[in-house]
């Protein structure tokens, strides 16, 4: 089965910060990777899928790239409803295995 | 508006067994994979099970497999999780969702989306 690691777990930044987040497989997977947000007490949304297509609706400072193994959510300029707690998933075959999650915290 | 509620949530003794539901709203059911995803409170996801559309094909993570088993039906756009023999570790929110899919470039990709608000079991003596 195909295991996803992501880091760092947690992160500090202040609003305006440039964020990134990584993530990688066990093996290849192509582009069959997904990020989702979790806000506290809510359910996961998609934020991209296919490794950097945007999901509707979701703003434009959010972007992925990657691919084979490791990939990246970047935040280009972190605004107060970004801070939650960011997971990659894969697709690409076998159970649809999720990374352990990063937290955005407010420095 | 695409929805998903699910039910049946409940505090259970360990042994015990229990079926979760989840019904659709705002899309044709019958169209879509459907998965079933937990988290234990306060920690990450994981994956739990999928069914397809029709019903005839299965999977499940490790930890549950030959003790949860998935199961629909399309008549009234509902999915359900059977759980049996349960242990202290099954405790977490069991959230619903729905794959969505598309085709770039000629390739098949798939995400989840949307998902329910979650319903809560606890095992626990």
């Amino acid at each position: 089965d195909i295991q996803m690691t992501q880091s760092p777990s947690s992160l500090s930044a202040s609003i305006g910060d440039r964020v990134t987040i990584t993530c990688r497989a066990s093996q290849s997977i192509g582009t069959s990777l997904n990020w989702y947000q979790q806000k506290s007490g809510r359910a996961p949304k998609v934020l991209i899928y296919a490794a950097s297509s945007l999901q509707s609706g979701v703003p434009s400072r959010f972007s992925g790239s990657g691919s084979g193994t490791d990939f990246t959510l970047t935040i280009s300029s972190l605004q107060p409803e970004d801070f939650a707690t960011y997971y990659c998933q894969q697709s690409y075959n076998g159970p649809r295995a999720f990374g352990q999650g990063t937290k955005v915290e407010m420095k | 508006e695409k929805r998903l509620v699910e039910s049946g949530g409940a505090v259970k003794q360990p042994g015990g067994s229990l079926r979760l539901s989840c019904v659709a709203s705002g899309f044709f059911f019958g169209d879509y994979d459907m998965h079933w995803v937990r988290q234990t409170p306060g920690k990450g996801l994981e994956w739990v099970s999928v069914i397809s559309w029709d019903g005839r094909s299965t999977s499940y993570a490790d930890s549950v497999r030959g003790r949860f088993s998935v199961t629909r039906d399309n008549s009234k756009n509902s999915l359900y999780l059977q759980m049996t023999s349960l242990r202290n570790e099954d405790t977490a929110f069991y959230y619903c969702a729905k794959e969505t899919h598309t085709v770039l470039q000629g390739k098949a990709y798939k995400w989840l989306d949307p998902w329910g608000q979650g319903t809560l079991v606890t095992v626990s003596s």
